[in-house]
């Protein structure tokens, strides 16, 4: 079983509309959350950390559940540009290392 | 600020043959980290320097990757001799040395093993 769970999509969805994306995490001491972003043949780049309290970022939220090992991201509003890979990761704690869901594609028609 | 770079961004090689990955991050990052991703499979976690030292390199596949981090700046990951499931890419990426959750990625390096 892999340590990071996501639906792999694609997620084809068009303008405007909200897409959620899940995600599952197996090893009960991942300590931090986040939510990355990759463009096609570029780097990961970081989207948001996620908190047991939920956080937003403008049209972004970002949920987790440490009982139910669950995080969420939604998109409202989505944008042609929000067209990427979704990657859920988790951090386990004393440890730096980053550990990656495959990610989730998400393309915003117009 | 520049961010992480890597070069080459593209390299192919035979089997059998050496490759040299550099990676320099960003200025003042103490922390320098690998990772990999092969086709169709998630990114994975190779190993971990904090300055010139290898703090976790439990990731690394077997003793044909050899990485160092000499004077704890730029780093070079080896893999010697290549073999075809080592195609992938490769992605380097640094923190400051209390922020190691913030870490931030460079382009890759993307190699072809024939």
């Amino acid at each position: 079983r892999k340590e990071v769970e996501q639906d792999p999509g694609p997620f084809n969805v068009p303008e405007g509309a909200t897409v959620a994306f899940n995600c599952t995490y197996s090893n009960s001491a991942s300590q931090s959350f986040f939510w990355y972003r990759q463009d096609c043949r570029k780097e990961p780049k970081l989207l948001m950390s996620v908190y047991s309290s939920g956080n937003e970022d403008g049209r972004f939220t970002a949920q987790l559940n440490r009982a139910s090992q669950y995080i969420s991201l939604l998109i409202r509003d989505s944008k042609l540009s929000d067209s990427a890979t979704y990657l859920c990761v988790v951090n386990i704690w004393s440890t730096d290392k980053l550990i990656f869901g495959t990610g989730t594609r998400l393309q915003v028609f117009p | 600020e520049a961010g992480v770079t890597q070069f080459p961004s593209h390299s192919v090689i035979e089997k059998g043959q050496t490759v040299t990955l550099r990676c320099d991050p960003i200025s003042g990052h103490d922390n320098l980290y690998w990772y990999r991703r092969v086709m169709g499979k998630e990114i994975k976690f190779l190993l971990h320097f904090v300055k010139e030292s290898k703090q976790d390199e439990s990731g690394m596949p077997n003793n044909r990757f050899l990485a160092e981090r000499t004077g704890g700046t730029y780093s070079t990951l080896k893999v010697q001799p290549a073999e075809l499931e080592d195609s992938g890419v490769y992605f380097c990426a640094s923190s400051h040395l209390d922020r190691g959750y913030e870490q931030y990625f460079g382009p890759g390096t993307r190699l072809t093993v024939t």
